[in-house]
C-alpha cells in the first residue's frame, strides 16, 4: 500500500539559512499534519490542514511556515534556521480531517550547524 | 508538564509471552487513544486506537484497554514475536484537535 512520502529524507543547512520540506500524503487523505522529534523526545505537533486550509496550530514557532496545495501536498518553509531547530520532522497524513488515525511518513532529517 | 506518561522506558519479554505496555493520562479532554509502533530511521505506523467511549478494542495479536476513571490505557501483545521489538508510543487526541500528544515511548524487547 503506497504510503506518505517526505522529501528529502536528510537535509543540513546553516544557521540563518531556510530549508523547504515536502510531504505527499497517501492517495485520498486530504488532512495534512507536521511534527518535530528533537533528540530523545517525543513528537510535538506543529500545524495542520485540511482540504488546503489551516486545521490546527500547536508550537510551530514564527519561523516556520507550511501550506497545503491543490494536489493535497504539503511543505514547511523554515526560515532563519537556528541550531534547535535540528530534528527529525514528520508529516502524516488521515482521511477526513479528523485527526484520527495519522499515518507518518518516514520523516526528514534537519541538521542545522 | 507530560500530558502523555509511559513510566516504563523500556520492556523485555520472552517470545510467545504476552508483552502489556501502560500509559497514564492526565487530561481529562482526551477522547481518543492511540498505539504506534516505531522503528529506527521509520515514522511511527499506526498499530490500534480506541474511542474514549470503549473500554476494550482488539485487532488481531493487539488489544487496547481503557481505564477512563484511572486515566489509564494498556497494550497487550499476544503471543510476543521476535518482530514486535520497536519502540511503542501511546498518543492521545483532544476531541475537535488534531495534534497528537505523544508519550515519550516504551523499548519493547522480545527475547528468544
Amino acid at each position: 500500500a503506497a504510503g506518505v512520502i517526505q522529501s528529502p529524507r536528510h537535509l543540513i543547512k546553516e544557521k540563518r539559512e531556510t530549508a523547504t520540506l515536502k510531504c505527499y500524503p497517501i492517495p485520498r487523505h486530504d488532512t495534512v499534519y507536521w511534527y518535530q522529534q528533537g533528540p530523545g523526545q517525543d513528537p510535538q505537533f506543529l500545524i495542520s490542514f485540511y482540504e488546503k486550509m489551516q486545521s490546527d496550530k500547536g508550537s510551530i514557532p514564527d519561523r516556520f511556515s507550511a501550506q497545503q496545495f491543490s494536489d493535497y501536498h504539503s511543505e514547511l518553509n523554515m526560515s532563519s534556521l537556528e541550531l534547535g531547530d535540528s530534528a527529525l520532522y514528520f508529516c502524516a497524513s488521515s482521511r477526513g480531517g479528523q485527526g484520527y488515525e495519522q499515518y507518518f511518513g518516514p520523516g526528514t532529517r534537519l541538521t542545522v550547524t | 508538564d507530560q500530558q502523555v506518561k509511559q513510566n516504563s522506558p523500556s520492556l523485555s519479554v520472552q517470545e510467545g509471552r504476552i508483552s502489556i505496555l501502560n500509559c497514564d493520562y492526565t487530561n481529562s479532554m482526551f477522547d481518543y487513544f492511540l498505539w504506534y509502533k516505531k522503528y529506527p530511521a521509520e515514522g511511527p505506523t499506526f498499530l490500534i486506537s480506541i474511542s474514549s467511549i470503549k473500554d476494550k478494542n482488539e485487532d488481531g495479536r493487539f488489544t487496547v484497554f481503557l481505564n477512563k476513571s484511572a486515566k489509564h490505557l494498556s497494550l497487550h501483545i499476544v503471543p510476543s514475536q521476535p518482530g514486535d521489538s520497536a519502540v511503542y508510543f501511546c498518543a492521545a487526541l483532544v476531541g475537535g484537535a488534531d495534534g497528537l500528544t505523544f508519550g515519550k515511548g516504551t523499548h519493547l524487547i522480545i527475547q528468544p
